[in-house]
């Protein structure tokens, strides 16, 4: 049973530090994205890789978040320093895209993170 | 810009009784996909039903229905003979065909199925 893993599923941090999320896409998918979710904005993209180059991040706060894959198998996605407005779910999704088709995102369970 | 609104924050059911959740959607894109996703209290992301906007024909997945009205772009959810498993938020959600397929979310609806 194919499916999206995050780690971890949990993270406290305090005011500054890093905090890197971790996401395994399923095996063959060839796009993998990440969105935040929180009560205020609700789910919103922060980047988008296919074949592992990253295609957008105009979601995301540039100078403190970065979204790397370095290998198929890995999609990290990092805060430095976090700051309590952080805190929400960050949920991976990956999928295999085609042209002139859709193909289901897969999500991962996500990765809850509140920063004090 | 594409945007989706979901005018329903919570609503409330008692067990086997049909319930719609409203959802409408903005865009000048022709060809898109609309989709109703399930979270539960777990969190995890569970796509319940898939509509192409190109198909007239109204998707169904079991108790899971949908309205599209294209036109009037509206793409309500109906979940007949409501079980307490139905409990959960319920998103709305469009991507268009081309590009990156980024998935854009309603706001959500959260749904409880009373006993």
């Amino acid at each position: 049973d194919a499916r999206v893993t995050q780690t971890p599923r949990h993270k406290v941090t305090e005011m500054g530090q890093e905090v890197t999320m971790r996401c395994q896409p399923i095996l063959g998918h060839n796009t993998v994205f990440w969105y935040r979710q929180t009560m205020m904005q609700g789910l919103e993209l922060l980047a988008y890789f296919r074949n592992r180059a990253p295609l957008d991040d105009s979601g995301m706060p540039k100078d403190r978040f970065s979204a790397e894959m370095p290998d198929a198998t890995l999609a990290t996605l990092k805060i430095q320093p976090s700051e309590p407005r952080d805190s929400a779910v960050y949920f991976c999704a990956s999928g295999l895209r085609a042209l002139f088709s859709y193909n289901e995102q897969f999500f991962g369970p996500g990765t809850r993170l509140t920063v004090l | 810009a594409q945007t989706v609104t979901q005018s329903q924050p919570e609503m409330s059911v008692q067990e086997a009784e049909t319930v719609t959740l409203s959802c409408t959607y903005d865009t000048s894109e022709n060809n898109y996909y609309l989709f109703w996703y399930k979270q539960p209290p777990s969190r995890q992301m569970i796509l319940v039903i898939r509509q192409e906007a190109y198909k007239q024909q109204n998707a169904t997945e079991n108790r899971f229905s949908v309205n599209f009205q294209k036109a009037a772009k509206s793409f309500s959810l109906k979940i007949s003979d409501s079980q307490l498993g139905d409990t959960a938020m319920y998103f709305c959600a469009f991507t268009l065909i081309q590009g990156a397929q980024k998935l854009v979310f309603g706001q959500g609806t959260r749904l409880t199925i009373n006993p």
